[in-house]
């Protein structure tokens, strides 16, 4: 247990429907990423919150959005969903602010869209 | 352009048998290079992180090199378990920017059969 929570650990949704992903880090880690896994391809990286401010960005859509709140916790926005936004969703968190530190991944969210 | 390639795509081997996958990158300017095992439909958990002065790094059964005047690295499993079974991840990391880039390798899926 990397002690990375991330709720819902399913859904299943429409075409054009918007859903919200949501990450708890580990205790302490002030950062939190969020990366794309579909089927059959590596991980893609989306955007990196540290203590409630964007600090990068990756290949992140226009119609996806992420915030981190006060007590550091996230969210990712996915909306006018496709076919293709099918995958994998992972959250990550670490302790430090320019990713040079360890990786503690979450259990992931399997978004299916029909 | 940075890229992180791994070698094989996949490798089948049997149960107490060593192996070793390989990752070569083109990545610059370097910072550290991570190994990843992830399981089937599971977030990825942190193996070994080795910098430009590190040259080995081992974690239990797994022994991670690093050669950064090739620019390349190597996973070496000893006695492997059927548990070992899963996707094996090389990723780099450049630095440069607010936050560390990460370039993903795809992955070595390995299979270990009783």
């Amino acid at each position: 247990d990397s002690g990375v929570t991330q709720t819902p650990k399913h859904l299943i949704t429409a075409t054009g429907q918007r859903v919200t992903l949501r990450c708890s880090p580990r205790s302490g880690d002030l950062s939190v990423y969020w990366y794309q896994q579909s089927l059959d391809q590596g991980l893609q990286f989306l955007i990196q919150y540290y203590n409630g401010e964007e600090r990068a960005k990756g290949n992140i859509l226009e119609r996806f959005s992420a915030q981190q709140f006060p007590d550091l916790h996230s969210e990712l926005n996915l909306s006018s969903l496709e076919l293709g936004d099918s995958a994998l969703y992972f959250c990550a968190s670490s302790v430090a602010p320019a990713g040079e530190d360890t990786q503690y991944f979450g259990p992931g969210t399997r978004l299916t869209v029909l | 352009k940075n890229q992180v390639e791994q070698s094989p795509q996949s490798l089948i081997i049997l149960e107490g048998k060593n192996c070793t996958l390989q990752c070569n990158y083109t990545v610059s300017p370097f910072s550290n290079l991570r190994w990843y095992k992830q399981d089937t439909g599971r977030g990825p958990v942190s193996l070994t992180i080795m910098t430009f002065s590190e040259n080995t790094k081992s974690n239990g059964r797994y022994t991670a090199t690093l050669d950064a005047d090739t620019k390349q690295s190597s996973l070496h499993i000893t006695a492997s378990q059927l548990s070992d079974s899963a996707s094996y991840i090389c990723v780099v990391s450049a630095r440069g920017g607010a936050t560390n880039k990460l370039i993903f390798g795809t992955g070595t899926l390995l299979a270990v059969q009783p």
